[in-house]
């Protein structure tokens, strides 16, 4: 079956910092690919997608890249700021919004 | 109002209470979420209704059940709990479209809730 593997966390870093959190999936078709955010007290919200390989999502100075060969859609910031605090979800799906597959979160933590 | 609304925020239960949790979707899609998210755990998917129909049950307990009186409302109803059902409850909408992998789900603030 689908699976997401992402890093569990919590990652802590300084204000200003790269920010790179792996993900990694193993499916039986050709998935699309995301990346959700949990800001504290919140659900869940797109932060980016990728539906092809080779693609690029980004949206607030966020990025991931669908790197079919390595079955991989790393998340990277090239500064992160204390906004940035929150969790972040990889996901996948195969055949629709109702297949979607979660990895387990990635807490971010960005100290001033 | 927009968006995906959950009500309570926060519940406390006794594991012999009867109650129910709330959702409406204010974005006229026609698929409906019920998750469950706990710590170090996935988010783990519990219902799926589709234009009110129920299209998967991913071996949810009879203690959790679901009702869907239209597109823009599911309910959660509780009963007889267990503690390890604390959990934060998600409710998620989506315009689903068939045969399309991409679709963006609208999730809730979620229930906070704790049987005691």
């Amino acid at each position: 079956g689908d699976s997401v593997t992402q890093m569990e966390g919590p990652v802590t870093l300084s204000e200003e910092a790269f920010l790179t959190i792996n993900c990694t999936y193993t499916a039986t078709g050709y998935p699309s690919l995301f990346w959700y955010v949990q800001y504290p007290g919140e659900g869940l919200q797109l932060l980016l997608k990728a539906t092809k390989a080779d693609d690029k999502g980004s949206n607030k100075g966020f990025e991931a890249t669908y790197r079919k060969e390595t079955t991989s859609f790393h998340l990277e910031k090239g500064s992160v700021q204390v906004s940035d605090s929150a969790v972040y979800f990889c996901a996948l799906s195969d055949r629709g919004y109702q297949k979607v597959t979660f990895g387990i979160g990635t807490k971010l933590q960005v100290i001033p | 109002e927009t968006g995906v609304t959950q009500t309570p925020r926060h519940l406390v239960m006794g594991m012999t209470n009867k109650k129910s949790l709330k959702c409406e979707q204010h974005l006229g899609h026609n698929a409906m979420y019920w998750y469950k998210q706990s710590a170090k755990k996935p988010l783990e998917l519990m219902f799926v209704y589709n234009f009110k129909e129920q299209t998967e049950n991913n071996s949810v307990p009879s203690r959790f059940s679901p009702e869907c009186p239209n597109s823009s409302h599911l309910f959660l109803h509780l009963h007889t709990l267990q503690p390890e059902d604390s959990a934060l409850y998600l409710c998620a909408s989506s315009q689903d479209v068939e045969g399309r992998g991409d679709t963006e789900a609208f999730f809730g603030q979620g229930t906070r809730l704790t049987v005691v």
